[in-house]
């Protein structure tokens, strides 16, 4: 079945740092989504690409989705303490039904 | 103002009792869905329904049973707890057909078997 790995699985930065968390499928995506989870909260839906090599941009955080459609990455630059949550990939291939969630990345921000 | 709430919120119970979790959306979102996240943030789907009907149901045991009384509510009975259930679960909503099928999550409901 198809798989989705995210690396790393925890991630402690100084605020200010810039902090970044990688994606893989096995399979090629039709799309991929993002969502955050504050800790204690639920995940809550970031954005989502669709398009080969496609790149998205919220405010400080950077979202790119590989050309192969296999791969994606989140690049957060000089992160904020309000940063601090577990950042999820999830995808989509072309025969399933359903969203395939990553493992995570638990970001932990210093002040 | 809540769009996808869920009852209880904590659920504490002895290993071989029976418990049901609620869920209910507002949003007009036709699928809805279970995970289990475990204690390592592992989110795992378990079982989703698109209008009322079971469209997936991944390897979970059969002590698990989703209901589905209409499109805004999914419910989720479990029978003969084992402390291997201890997780939150997660209800979620989304509406099919669009390119944009985001998922909106409740607020989980935090299990534990002793």
């Amino acid at each position: 079945g198809q798989q989705v790995m995210q690396i790393p699985q925890y991630q402690h930065v100084q605020e200010g740092e810039d902090f970044t968390t990688y994606c893989n499928s096995s399979t090629t995506l039709s799309n991929i989504q993002w969502y955050k989870q504050r800790p204690g909260g639920h995940p809550v839906f970031l954005i989502q690409l669709v398009k080969s090599g496609e790149v998205k941009k919220q405010k400080r955080l950077t979202f790119q989705f590989g050309e192969a459609k296999k791969n994606s990455s989140l690049h957060i630059t000089a992160t904020q303490t309000t940063d601090v949550g577990t950042y999820f990939c999830a995808g989509v291939s072309g025969s399933a039904r359903q969203l395939t969630f990553g493992s995570g990345t638990q970001l932990t921000v210093l002040p | 103002d809540t769009a996808v709430s869920q009852t209880p919120k904590y659920l504490v119970t002895q290993m071989g009792n029976d418990k049901s979790i609620k869920c209910e959306q507002n949003l007009g979102h036709d699928t809805m869905y279970w995970y289990k996240q475990d204690s390592k943030k592992f989110l795992k789907i378990m079982f989703s329904y698109n209008n009322k009907e079971l469209i997936i149901n991944e390897t979970v045991p059969n002590r698990f049973s989703p209901k589905s009384p209409d499109k805004a509510h999914l419910n989720l009975h479990i029978n003969s707890l084992e402390l291997g259930d201890s997780a939150v679960y997660f209800c979620a909503s989304s509406l099919s057909g669009v390119s944009y099928n985001e998922q909106f999550f409740g607020p989980g409901t935090r299990l534990t078997v002793l």
